[in-house]
């Protein structure tokens, strides 16, 4: 189906270990970014991204890493996970064209448990 | 002063009800607007989407932008059980390219 989709749906790791998170979309959308979610919190921007091989640092990106080597793709590595990135990540894609064709897709979620 | 406030709730409101959900922002640049609906365990849906100011209206659900009161509301007419969800307000003041401020979501339950 298309869409957007990420992988796994559940991942639960240790202290200090590495974690990637997946992010896959079929819209061929040029932006792309990751947001954590957080009870007290709301969604938070961790990293963003315009194009293949051009990202940005957003709100939260210290402890996280990402690449974006194809469009469709958009990996989130947790370098040395700590307790306190226990959350809810979300991938989103958009692609605006003009100022009425701007939306947001997010996709299910990957609920995230560092113990 | 976080960017965007917004009441967590709950708002819990009889069937059939006329909803009202506000955020208020400090951003100035702020010019795209946009409301969420998110169920439990899921990823958050696209509702409705403003330019700057004014309203815009899509079935039972009415979006209005205050620019001028750095104000945004989502209105919810004849609210359904089905309703009940937590609603995030968003924006951005770049055309996508940026990534969305969020408030912190109004848990809204309809009761049947």
């Amino acid at each position: 189906d298309a869409g957007i989709t990420q992988s796994p749906r559940y991942k639960i790791t240790e202290t200090g270990r590495q974690v990637t998170l997946m992010c896959h979309q079929t819209w061929s959308h040029s932006y792309m970014f990751w947001y954590r979610q957080d009870l007290g919190h709301g969604l938070r921007l961790i990293y963003y991204s315009a194009a293949a091989d051009i990202t940005d640092k957003g709100e939260v990106s210290d402890g996280y890493v990402v690449s974006r080597s194809k469009t469709e793709n958009f990996p989130l590595t947790l370098e040395s996970a700590t307790r306190s990135q226990t959350s809810v990540y979300f991938c989103a894609s958009s692609e605006p064209v003009g100022q009425e064709a701007y939306e947001q897709y997010f996709g299910p979620g990957t609920r995230l448990t560092v113990t | 002063q976080k960017e965007v406030e917004q009441d967590p709730g709950p708002l819990s409101v009889p069937e059939g009800a006329i909803v009202s959900l506000n955020c208020t922002y400090s951003n100035s640049a702020f010019q795209y607007f946009m409301w969420y609906r998110q169920y439990s365990r899921k990823g958050p849906e696209l509702l409705m989407y403003t330019y700057s100011s004014g309203n815009k209206e899509d079935g039972r659900f009415t979006a209005q932008v205050d620019k001028s009161s750095k104000y945004i509301s989502l209105f919810i007419r004849d609210s359904q059980p089905s309703d009940s969800a937590t609603y995030l307000c968003a924006m951005e003041s770049g055309g996508g390219a940026d990534g969305l401020t969020f408030g912190k979501g109004t848990h809204l339950i309809i009761q049947p």
